[in-house]
């Protein structure tokens, strides 16, 4: 049982690049997010989706895009990556609801040179 | 803009010592309180999931403890082993807030030492 599968675990961009973080999930869940954990803060959300068609921002969306055309899938894309946005990232999933506990994938070390 | 803190924010214990940590929300329009465990190099992997007032969960060792008129919980580990070193953190949501989004504390990191 897969859970949820995040990759890459590990990215270098240069200032200016784009690249895709890949995030799915195998339980069926229509709650999909994505946050960020940096050193002092507690996680943020990033962007969030509540199902298929869905999206929606977080607390720090500037700099990010999601997308979530299937219940599995919910890639986050960096349009222009910048040093601020070295981060670890973690997709996380659940079944809905507030009261359903987060499910969440291995994380990826971004850092942004 | 909501708050959600953690204290300690860390903690080194003995082993065999039994300890407690606090996590404090606002009391206002209280949804949910989790907990969640960090071990070093791992995700994070959920405790508990607490909704009501005077909420009482127990896994093994570790459990919790919810007041929402006051806005605290307390999560307690008795005697502390050196696999419980990790960070616990928790996270809130009020009904205003979107469907399943949290705010999470900064975690208390828990160090035993055998």
């Amino acid at each position: 049982n897969a859970g949820v599968t995040q990759t890459p675990k590990f990215q270098v961009l240069k200032t200016g690049q784009s690249m895709t973080l890949q995030c799915a999930q195998d339980m069926n869940h229509e709650y999909m997010s994505w946050y960020r954990q940096d050193p002092g803060m507690g996680l943020r959300l990033i962007h969030y989706s509540v199902g298929a068609g869905i999206t929606d921002q977080g607390e720090v969306p500037n700099g990010y895009n999601v997308s979530r055309s299937t219940t599995e899938d919910f890639p986050l894309r960096l349009l222009s990556a910048a040093p601020s946005q070295t981060s670890v990232y973690f997709c996380a999933s659940s079944a809905g609801g507030s009261y359903e506990k987060l499910f969440f994938g291995s994380g990826t070390q971004l850092s942004v040179l | 803009i909501l708050n959600v803190e953690q204290s300690p924010q860390s903690l080194h214990v003995q082993e065999g010592d039994s300890t407690n940590f606090t996590c404090s929300f606002p009391s206002s329009n209280f949804y949910a309180l989790h907990w969640y465990r960090w071990e070093t190099a791992k995700s994070p992997e959920a405790l508990f999931v607490m909704t009501l007032n005077g909420d009482e969960k127990k896994k093994g060792r570790i459990s919790a403890t919810l007041n929402t008129k006051e806005g605290y919980s307390y999560l307690y580990i008795k005697g502390s082993q050196p696999e419980d070193s990790a960070t616990y953190l928790c996270a809130f949501t009020n009904y205003g807030g979107s469907q399943g989004n949290l705010i999470f504390g900064k975690g208390t990191k828990l160090s035993v030492k055998p």
